[in-house]
C-alpha cells in the first residue's frame, strides 16, 4: 500500500528564518511526486512535481528535491505570506485515473 | 477566467438527509476527482471520473455517489448512509490520460452536521 509521511505536523518560524519540511513515501513505483500549498479554508495550489531521484525545482523562497525514498521543501527566508499547509502526494506508475496519496500536510506559520 | 468552482461554501446536513455538492470546470479537462479532507488529515480519494458517462470508486466511496453526464460537472451526493460526513470537500480535475499531471482544485464545500 502507498504511504505518504509529513514531518514535522506543524512548524513555527521567525521571518528569514529558513528551514525544512520532509515527505518520506513508499510507492510501488514512483511517476511523479507533488507539492501543493494549501491556505486555510482553500483548495490546494500547485507548486512543483518532481519526476526521479536528484531532481530538484525552485520557485521564488521554495526549493523541492527528491531522493528514492523522501522529498524536501526548503524555504529559503520565509516571509509571513509564506504561512500555510504544505501538502505531499505521491502518483504510483501504473496508478489508474492520475490517483494520489496525499500525506498529512506540515503547517507553517512564519511570524513577522 | 478557467477555473474549477464548487458550491455552496458551507452546506448543513441533517440526520437522514442526502445532499449534493456541485463542482464544475471549464477548463476542458476530462478527468474530475472528489476529495475528502478531515482536520490534520491528508486528502482521501472518493470517487474519479476519466471521462463522461464513467466513474469509479475511490479509496472511501461508501455512503456517497456521483453522476458525470456532463464534461464540465461532477456532482457529490453525501447520503444518509454516510454517518461520519462533517468534513472539508474538495473537487478537481485534471486533463486526463496516464501522464503524471497536476491536479486543479477548486475552493472546497465545507459540510456540517446539525
Amino acid at each position: 500500500e502507498d504511504q505518504v509521511t509529513q514531518s514535522p505536523e506543524a512548524l513555527r518560524l521567525q521571518e528569514g528564518e529558513s528551514s525544512s519540511l520532509n515527505c518520506s513515501y513508499t510507492v510501488s513505483g514512483l511517476r511523479g511526486l507533488f507539492w501543493y500549498r494549501q491556505d486555510p479554508g482553500k483548495g490546494p495550489e500547485f507548486l512543483f512535481t518532481l519526476y526521479s531521484a536528484g531532481e530538484e525545482k525552485e520557485k521564488e523562497r521554495l526549493k523541492a528535491t527528491l531522493t528514492k525514498k523522501e522529498s524536501f521543501l526548503h524555504i529559503t527566508a520565509p516571509k509571513p505570506e509564506d504561512s500555510a499547509t504544505y501538502l505531499c502526494a505521491v502518483q504510483p506508475r501504473g496508478a489508474a485515473g492520475n490517483k494520489l496519496t496525499f500525506g498529512g500536510g506540515t503547517r507553517v506559520l512564519v511570524k513577522p | 477566467d478557467g477555473g474549477i468552482t464548487q458550491s455552496p461554501k458551507y452546506l448543513f446536513r441533517k440526520e437522514g438527509q442526502n445532499v449534493t455538492l456541485s463542482c464544475e470546470q471549464n477548463l476542458n479537462h476530462d478527468a474530475m476527482y472528489w476529495y475528502r479532507q478531515d482536520p490534520g488529515q491528508g486528502l482521501r480519494l472518493i470517487y474519479y471520473s476519466q471521462i463522461v458517462n464513467d466513474f469509479q470508486k475511490g479509496d472511501i466511496a461508501e455512503g456517497y455517489s456521483v453522476s458525470r453526464e456532463k464534461k464540465e460537472s461532477f456532482p457529490l451526493t453525501v447520503t444518509s448512509a454516510q454517518k461520519n460526513p462533517t468534513a472539508f470537500y474538495l473537487c478537481a480535475s485534471s486533463h486526463g490520460g496516464t501522464t503524471n499531471e497536476k491536479l486543479f482544485f477548486g475552493s472546497g464545500t465545507q459540510l456540517s452536521v446539525l
